[in-house]
């Protein structure tokens, strides 16, 4: 299937502990990006990728680390967690910077819960 | 800074009962207005983009239109598989893509 895959879609951790979260799209977009979903359901922007090249980095704890290896996959990696850092985290893609007009292409979110 | 204020937060409807959702924004060069459907445990998925003032789309039982200020999400006769949270966001000059997201409408639709 064409999609926006996340895994894992569930992660509980205690605080402090390291873990990444995988974002892998098949749609031949350029473009990726993190979205954080707060409890009161804002999705925020975190970080947006293209080309493989960082183009949005929004003020987020520097524990937060996004690596793009190629146009198809965004991880992101978080050192030590913290209670606050427990929200649902999507992945989205679009076909270049100017495609976010015809719409984000997301993933069905990755929720972490820190204890 | 861009921002995007939606009400009501939540809304009740029963099947057939049409009703409109606002989207009010306030944003630097608007680029595009989006409109975007997210069902529990789910990814919000695409439903419009307008771009300018005066602009309507329809889709099914759903039309948005857009003013300077804001936009209106109108759900004529809904059915229960309407039920969503209804999310409103808005892309100004300058954003490399980046959308500004409200905090969306619960939507329940009951038989």
């Amino acid at each position: 299937d064409t999609a926006v895959s996340q895994t894992p879609k569930y992660l509980v951790t205690q605080m402090g502990n390291d873990k990444s979260i995988k974002c892998e799209q098949n749609l031949g977009h350029d473009t990726m990006y993190w979205y954080k979903q707060d409890s009161k359901k804002f999705l925020k922007i975190m970080f947006s990728y293209n080309n493989k090249e960082l183009i949005i980095n929004e003020t987020v704890p520097n524990r937060f680390s996004p690596k793009s290896p190629d146009k198809a996959h965004l991880n992101l990696h978080i050192n030590s967690l913290e209670l606050g850092d427990s929200a649902v985290y999507f992945c989205a893609s679009s076909q270049g910077i100017q495609g976010a007009n015809y719409g984000y292409t997301f993933g069905s979110g990755t929720r972490l819960t820190v204890v | 800074e861009d921002q995007v204020t939606q009400s009501p937060e939540a809304l009740r409807l029963q099947e057939g009962e049409s009703s409109s959702l606002n989207c009010s924004y306030t944003v630097s060069g608007l680029r595009g207005l989006f409109w975007y459907r997210q069902d529990p445990g789910k990814g919000p998925e695409f439903l419009f983009t307008l771009y300018s003032a005066g602009e309507e789309k329809e889709k099914e039982r759903l039309k948005a239109t857009l003013t300077k200020k804001e936009s209106f999400l109108h759900i004529t006769a809904p059915k229960p598989e309407d039920s969503a949270t209804y999310l409103c966001a808005v892309r100004g000059a300058d954003s490399w893509g980046k959308l500004q997201f409200g905090a969306g409408t619960q939507v329940v639709v009951t038989p």
